[in-house]
């Protein structure tokens, strides 16, 4: 039981180049997410996806887009990335779906991306 | 909005002293509280929750109390371990914030032998 993993584990880019930041959990949970953390400003939510099906934007998703491939699988993509977009971006995963998910605040969270943009 | 906030760190304690991290919050209606603990070079993990007033979460040792008179939700330890050197994230989840969690900005604890 892997629970969440997330590749790669770092990443270099250059301002404008783009790629996919990949997490998947073997939990069977409905619900996956993506934060980003800086220094100092605690973890801001990107996106997330309540079901398989559904997404929905959290605090910080400008300059992001997620794919929720299956119940398994929940892609966030940089499309043009920036050197503001510099980060360490965690997945994270819950069961039940839905609000609930969030009130009881049980997300299990994968090791991280460490991603630079110079 | 909702918000939290707790002591900013790092804070460096020797091994078997007692601990406190100081988290106090701001929210609407009546919201969830957590602790996680992220050790280095992984995820967060949830350390324990209280989901209303006067509810005290504990596990591996610590402990905080839902306080709402004076919102806030201290994390305690009566003997730190250098196994518990980790950043520790205040949190809440639902009143106003049904559909996201709000972290605190994080606190470095560094325990030396």
């Amino acid at each position: 039981n892997a629970g969440v993993t997330q590749t790669p584990k770092f990443q270099v880019l250059k301002t404008g180049q783009s790629m996919t930041l990949q997490c998947a959990q073997d939990m069977n949970h409905n619900s996956m997410y993506w934060y980003r953390q800086d220094p100092g400003m605690g973890l801001r939510l990107i996106y997330y996806s309540a079901s398989e099906g559904t997404t929905d934007k959290g605090e910080v998703p400008n300059g992001y887009n997620v794919s929720r491939l299956n119940k398994r699988e929940f892609s966030l993509r940089l499309e043009s990335a920036a050197p503001s977009q510099t980060s360490v971006y965690f997945c994270a995963s819950s069961s039940p779906s839905g609000p609930s998910s969030f009130l009881y605040g049980e997300q299990y969270f994968g090791p991280g991306t460490r991603l630079t943009v110079t | 909005g909702n918000s939290v906030t707790q002591m900013e760190g790092p804070v460096t304690l020797s091994e078997e002293a007692f601990l406190t991290i100081n988290c106090t919050y701001t929210a609407t209606g009546y919201p969830s509280l957590f602790w996680y603990v992220q050790y280095p070079g992984e995820g967060l993990q949830l350390l324990l929750k209280a989901t209303k007033a006067d509810d005290k979460g504990s596990n591996k040792g610590f402990e905080a109390t839902y306080r709402k008179e004076t919102t806030s939700f201290h994390l305690e330890k009566g003997s730190v371990q250098v196994s518990d050197s980790a950043v520790y994230f205040c949190a809440l989840s639902g009143g106003s914030s049904a559909s996201k969690i709000i972290f605190g900005s994080g606190t470095r604890l560094s325990i030396r032998p």
